[in-house]
């Protein structure tokens, strides 16, 4: 079963400064990954997804992340950080399995931004 | 526009009732989600439906219950059986045929005293 581990429960960082949101993931086969946003009492939106192809993938908002497979990781990236960031971050790693497709969510990063 | 509309935002209940939240969709998908998430513990799925009139248990059904009637509808029932119903309650969509990024309605925090 593939599972998903987000290390850094909370990132303080001052706005303007760079940030990197750590994703490990453990899934046999090649995996299909996932970054999403969530602002305070507020739905899930999807920052960038990886599938196939380019390692280096863009997202909404000026995001980016990238898939490495030797170190099982898809970090996501901002070099800028806008107090609007403020947000808890998931990663997910998703498989399909007979038709199905059941993503596995980390626990989250809860960004906290400095002005 | 397309989306997800959960109702209501917030409900409050009194223990040992049953409580129904509301979950629609216009986009189409074919498969929908019921996710609990509380503090620190990310989203653990309850319930997931990929077709009409077929749904599965998630990690944690236990004390749930969930229908799917309509493609465009999954309501979810937190029924007097859930020791800790109190949580915040998120929907989400995603088309079938592969893998596929979800869609997530705004969720329905749910207190129950």
């Amino acid at each position: 079963a593939q599972s998903v581990t987000q290390p850094d429960i909370h990132i303080t960082v001052s706005e303007g400064a760079s940030l990197e949101l750590r994703c490990n993931y453990s899934y046999g086969a090649t995996p299909y990954l996932f970054w999403y946003v969530q602002s305070p009492g507020q739905g899930l939106q999807l920052l960038l997804k990886y599938f196939s192809g380019d390692t280096l993938v863009q997202g909404i908002k000026g995001f980016e992340a990238e898939f490495k497979r030797s170190q099982s990781s898809f970090n996501l990236r901002k070099p800028s950080v806008h107090w609007s960031d403020a947000a808890e971050y998931f990663c997910a790693v998703g498989a399909a399995s007979g038709g199905s497709y059941i993503p596995t969510f980390g626990r989250g990063t809860s960004l906290i931004v400095h002005p | 526009d397309g989306g997800i509309t959960q109702s209501p935002k917030y409900l409050f209940r009194k223990e040992g009732q049953n409580v129904t939240l509301s979950c629609e969709q216009n986009l189409n998908h074919d498969a929908m989600y019921w996710y609990r998430q509380d503090p620190g513990q990310g989203l653990r799925l309850i319930y997931y439906s990929q077709i009409v009139n077929d749904f599965q248990k998630g990690d944690i059904a236990e004390g749930y219950s969930v229908s799917r009637e309509k493609k465009e509808s999954f309501p979810l029932t937190v029924t007097s059986a859930q020791k800790n119903p109190t949580a915040f309650y998120l929907c989400a969509s995603s088309a079938t045929g592969g893998v596929n990024e979800q869609y997530f309605g705004p969720g329905t925090r749910l207190t129950v005293t």
